[in-house]
């Protein structure tokens, strides 16, 4: 069975410290890993990997994926108060010809000020 | 509870055809959200409804598209006429509120894969 695995699920911080979110998969026929932003409405598009060890960097947030030990990590440094969301993480998998997208169970992040 | 139900799960029609999706949220949750994902633009939220009502459906691309939702356990997304350009897979999420305010937590359904010809 497919399954995305989020660790922590809940993460409290001071502003200004670094964090680092994990995901694990297993799922046939991986296609990309995708890492969003949940906020009150639609989560927001944050990455999308789809090569072993390139890290992708945004700003404060970056993100790599190793294909051979099947997880991604997220890091967001100097958190601000504004960082504080449930941070999901999907895995697009092909099936059958058919795109399939697992989403793990999410991580919520508390920064305090 | 069988979580976030959609259907169809894949969906091949003829460009100019009528396309109706199916959601039903879990029992209980408020809140209804229909998504569309692409490889490139991710998921974009295109309508939500609470408790039945539609609340924001700027997302919404243009008016081929509509969406209802008769009763608190059931959604329709419906493209009339359908375009190869809405080829996607589309979500139906729910969730839920707690002392008068939505959670921040969605249930994702598994989806409904578009192909349009």
């Amino acid at each position: 069975e497919d399954k995305v695995v989020q660790s922590p699920l809940s993460l409290v911080v001071h502003e200004g410290d670094t964090v680092t979110l994990n995901c694990s998969y297993e799922v046939t026929n991986f296609r990309s890993l995708l890492w969003y932003k949940q906020e009150k409405k639609a989560p927001t598009f944050l990455f999308m990997l789809t090569s072993s060890g390139i890290e992708k960097k945004s700003g404060r947030l970056s993100s790599i994926l190793d294909k051979k030990e099947l997880f991604s990590i997220l890091n967001i440094t100097a958190t601000q108060t504004g960082d504080s969301a449930i941070y999901l993480c999907a895995v697009e998998a092909e099936i059958q010809g058919a795109q399939k997208l697992v989403f793990g169970q999410g991580t919520r992040l508390t920064i305090n000020p | 509870d069988a979580g976030v139900i959609q259907s169809p799960r894949h969906e091949v029609t003829e460009m100019g055809q009528e396309v109706t999706l199916r959601c039903k949220p879990i029992s209980g949750h408020d809140y209804l959200f229909w998504y569309r994902q692409t490889m490139m633009r991710g998921l974009e939220l295109l309508i939500y409804f609470n408790n039945n009502v539609p609340i924001d459906d700027s997302g919404m691309p243009e008016d081929r598209f509509s969406a209802k939702m008769p009763n608190a356990s059931f959604s329709t997304l419906k493209i009339q006429p359908s375009e190869p350009r809405d080829s996607a897979v589309y979500f139906c999420a729910s969730s839920f509120v707690i002392a008068g305010v939505l959670t921040d937590t969605q249930y994702f359904g598994p989806g409904t894969r578009l192909t349009v010809l």
